[in-house]
C-alpha cells in the first residue's frame, strides 16, 4: 500500500467554480502535512501547510482528518491559474517526507 | 536571489556512462535531498543530507552514489547509470529537515538513459 494515495483526477471545472479533493495517508504517527503545487513538471512548490484544526490561505482551504487518516484541499472561486497539479505532503520524521502522485485540476474559461 | 540550482537541466546519455548532477543551495540549509518523479508514482527520495558529511539512503538509492563535502553543494552521482534510471530528479533544500520546514526545489533535471 502507498504510503500516500491521492485521485489522480484530472479534475475539469470552470472559472469560479469550488473544486475539493482528499489524500490519504497510511502512517498514523505521520506528523506535518502539506500540499505542493506543480506546474507541468516544473519543480514543486509549498503552497500551505495543513494544521490540525484547519486552515485557510485567501481561496485555499486545508483539513486535516487524523481519525481518518486524510487530508482535504479545497478552491473556491477557480481562477485559470490554480490549473496544475496538487501533491500531498506527509512527513513521519525530520529526515523523510512522501509524496503523493498528485492530483490534477484543470480551470477552463 | 535565494535558489536551489541544478546542472545540466537535460541530459541524454548511453547506459554505463557515469554522470554526475550538481545541485547548489544559496541559502545556508543544513538539509539537502534528491528525488526522483515518475509518472503515477510521485516523487521518491533517493538520498538526503542532514548536514556536511552526513548521508543516508532514501527509498531508492539503489544505483546512485551522492557527497556532502560543503554545505552548498550535494551531488548525484550515477555511476553507472541504466534505462530504468531515466527519470525527473529534483534537488531541495530546508532550514533544519523534512519535517516543519519549506523544502525548496531546484528546477529538474531530465535524464534520459539509452
Amino acid at each position: 500500500r502507498k504510503e500516500v494515495e491521492q485521485d489522480p483526477g484530472p479534475f475539469n471545472v470552470p472559472e469560479g467554480a469550488t473544486v475539493a479533493f482528499n489524500c490519504t495517508y497510511s502512517n498514523s504517527a505521520s506528523q506535518s502535512f502539506f500540499w505542493y503545487r506543480q506546474d507541468c513538471r516544473k519543480e514543486p512548490k509549498l503552497l500551505m501547510s495543513v494544521y490540525s484544526s484547519g486552515n485557510e490561505d485567501g481561496r485555499f482551504t486545508a483539513q486535516l482528518n487524523r481519525a481518518s487518516q486524510y487530508i482535504s484541499l479545497l478552491i473556491r472561486d477557480s481562477k485559470l491559474s490554480d490549473s496544475a497539479t496538487y501533491l500531498c505532503v506527509v512527513n513521519f520524521n525530520d529526515y523523510k517526507l512522501s509524496f503523493g502522485a498528485g492530483t490534477t485540476v484543470t480551470v477552463r474559461a | 536571489e535565494a535558489q536551489v540550482t541544478q546542472n545540466p537541466r537535460y541530459l541524454i546519455t548511453v547506459t554505463g556512462k557515469k554522470l554526475t548532477v550538481t545541485c547548489s543551495q544559496n541559502m545556508n540549509h543544513e538539509y539537502m535531498s534528491w528525488y526522483r518523479q515518475d509518472p503515477g508514482l510521485g516523487l521518491r527520495q533517493i538520498y538526503y543530507s542532514m548536514n556536511v558529511e552526513v548521508t543516508d539512503k532514501g527509498d531508492v538509492p539503489e544505483g546512485y552514489k551522492v557527497s556532502r563535502k560543503e554545505k552548498r553543494n550535494f551531488p548525484l552521482i550515477l555511476e553507472s547509470p541504466s534505462p530504468n534510471q531515466t527519470s525527473l530528479y529534483f534537488c531541495a533544500s530546508s532550514s533544519h529537515g523534512a519535517g516543519m520546514d519549506t523544502q525548496y526545489f531546484g528546477p529538474g533535471t531530465r535524464l534520459t538513459v539509452l
